[in-house]
């Protein structure tokens, strides 16, 4: 059955810090992957996805997540943090009709 | 667009009673999903429709749980006898039908959401 890990449940970063937050899957095939935001009181919003083809994709915010087969990883990094990141932060896998899969979330908090 | 709504945002409610959801999806959007989210955990998939049609439910959606879709419109999500476990945000999501595809088939577009307090 297909999972995903998110193995960082808390991560406090500075303002301006660099960012990556982790995500591993386990599932037979190449999935979908995907980066969900969660503000407090507001609903899923997706900072991007991987579909098939280059491996880095670029989202929203100036966020980006590199696909490594070899690891079973969907990392999100962003090279520069800003307050308004802090949020909840969801790694989904999701194949063809089926329902996608989330992770536990790792909620970011940005000192300033 | 008017993106996917979902009625209310809030419910407090007494255990013991019944409760329902209402989510309006994206109008042209005919797949709806419904998800369940506990504090602290990502969203749980209770069962998804392609228009009309309720295509999988979760083990999580016990007899208690019933979802309707009538006119491939907008979908309920009704709770009977409702239990103190059940207080939980109850997110709707709606995407285009298809499998797969590199753009927009797979995407799932979240409503902020109905979160339920059962006391």
């Amino acid at each position: 059955a297909q999972s995903v890990t998110q193995p960082d449940i808390h991560i406090t970063v500075s303002e301006g810090a660099s960012l990556e937050l982790r995500c591993n899957y386990s599932y037979g095939a190449t999935p979908y992957l995907f980066w969900y935001v969660q503000s407090p009181g507001q609903g899923l919003q997706l900072l991007l996805k991987y579909f098939s083809g280059d491996t880095l994709v670029q989202g929203i915010k100036g966020f980006e997540a590199e696909f490594k087969r070899s690891q079973s990883s969907f990392n999100l990094r962003k090279p520069s943090v800003h307050w308004s990141d802090a949020a909840e932060y969801f790694c989904a896998v999701g194949e063809g009709n089926n329902d996608m899969r989330f992770g536990a979330g790792t909620r970011l908090t940005v000192k300033p | 667009d008017t993106g996917v709504s979902q009625d209310p945002r809030h419910k407090i409610t007494k255990r013991g009673q019944n409760v329902t959801f209402r989510c309006d999806p994206i109008s042209e959007h005919n797949r709806l999903y419904w998800y369940r989210q506990t504090l602290g955990q990502g969203p749980e998939f209770l069962t998804y429709f392609q228009n009309e049609a309720q295509l999988e439910k979760s083990r999580l959606l016990s007899d208690r749980f019933s979802a309707e879709r009538p006119k491939g419109s907008f979908s309920t999500l009704e709770i009977q006898r409702t239990e103190q476990g059940d207080s939980a945000m109850y997110l709707c999501a709606s995407r285009r039908g298809g499998a797969g595809g590199k753009d927009g088939a797979n995407v799932l577009t979240f409503g902020a959401g109905s979160r339920l307090t059962v006391l």
